[in-house]
Order: C-alpha cells, then structure tokens, then sequence
C-alpha cells in the first residue's frame, strides 16, 4: 500500500493564483481530513470528509474548498492564494470512528508571495 | 469542545537521561489520546494512542505516557533519550475539530544533548 500520498511535495504561488493540492488513499478510509501546520500553532483542522459526497468545515476552512467524489481523493483548492495560506499542508485519512489512528501524507509546502 | 496544552515548546535533554513531554487535556467526552512524531520535512507518525483501555500505554520506540484522568494528563516518556529522537512531538485528542477530527496542541520540539 502506498497509503496516504500528497502533490505536489512543493509549490510557490503568487497572490491571487488559484490551484488544487492533491491527495489519495488506498486504504479504503471513509474519513478524510486535511490540516495545515504553522510555526508554533500544531495542527489546524481546514476541512474533512466522513465519506464520498460528504464534506465540512474545519476549524479554519476560510479560502479552501474541498470535494469528495470518490473515497480515495479528497483535493484541497485555493481559491485565490494569499500570504496567509503559506504553510505546511498535511492530508490524513483513517476509518470511521472515534479511536482511530489518523495516517497523514508527507505534506505540501506552499509559499505564497 | 476539546482542547490541547503542551507545556514547553523546546525540552532540551542530554542523550541517555530521562525523556518527559508533558499533555493535558480537556474533553468533554470519554477522551481517546494520541501522541505524534514529526521528523524534520516529513508527516506525522503515530508513537501511541490511549483508547480507554490500559491507562499505561506503550508505543514504539521505548517510549510509553500514562493516561491520569483526575490530572487530565497523557504524558510522554522514555527512561533514556536517544539522538534519534530529536523530533516534534504533538498530543492530540480525538472528538474535536468537527466528526472527531483530532485537536492537536502546538507541539514541543525535543532536543538530544550529546
């Protein structure tokens, strides 16, 4: 199993540009979540899905949408990019239920300018 | 709500001596507890999770926490510290975050004296 992969590794944005970061699992795990990590804050919850078709809002979804048309991809787009959003972005998948190991993929590094 | 706090963003250890990172928490529900490792430029890895089982939990590479509720604690130890342990380490508690997404706290940086 490849388990939990992420695209790019990273990328360099220009304020207002648009794009998506790619994520899949092969798992077969219905709940999908992403996070981005910042200097000194830990993780922050952005989005996450419980399952295809079903996604909702994190703690800091602002500027980010997502979609879940099947169970192994969950891609994260910025609308239109802002300094804010440069940080680490970490997808993480695992099975429904409270308990559960969360498996993340190695991240994207995204820099805004 | 749930929260996470992690006391000391750096711990500074000499390698063999002892290893403590210290968690608590705030649940408003039975908590299941996780602790992460991140080694420089990658993802997190799982160390070990408390599932409201053994209140003493062990996990990989020597290190083990010890769930107290009455101290809303889970912290993190390893009776002799090793250069390769120089990481970020994260507590986290499940049921936050929305759908019992995982609330992370900030992380404590460990750093492995010669």
């Amino acid at each position: 199993n490849a388990g939990v992969t992420q695209t790019p590794k990273f990328q360099v944005l220009k304020t207002g540009q648009s794009m998506t970061l790619q994520c899949a699992q092969d798992m077969n795990h219905e709940y999908m979540s992403w996070y981005r990590q910042d200097p000194g804050m830990g993780l922050r919850l952005i989005h996450y899905s419980v399952g295809a078709g079903i996604t909702d809002q994190g703690e800091v979804p602002n500027g980010y949408n997502v979609s879940r048309s099947t169970t192994e991809d969950f891609p994260l787009r910025l609308l239109s990019a802002a300094p804010s959003q440069t940080s680490v972005y970490f997808c993480a998948s695992r099975t429904s239920g409270r308990g559960y190991e969360q498996y993340f993929g190695p991240g994207t590094r995204l820099t805004v300018t | 709500a749930q929260s996470v706090t992690q006391l000391g963003s750096h711990v500074s250890v000499s390698e063999g001596a002892l290893v403590l990172l210290r968690c608590n928490y705030s649940s408003s529900v039975p908590p299941y507890l996780f602790w992460y490792v991140q080694y420089p430029n990658q993802g997190l890895q799982l160390l070990l999770k408390y599932t409201s089982a053994a209140t003493l939990v062990k996990g990989i590479n020597g290190f083990e926490a010890e769930f107290k509720k009455s101290e809303t604690s889970f912290h993190l130890t390893k009776p002799s510290a090793h250069m390769s342990d120089a990481a970020e380490y994260f507590c986290a508690v499940s049921g936050g975050g929305g759908a019992d997404g995982l609330t992370f706290g900030k992380g404590t940086h460990l750093i492995i004296q010669p």
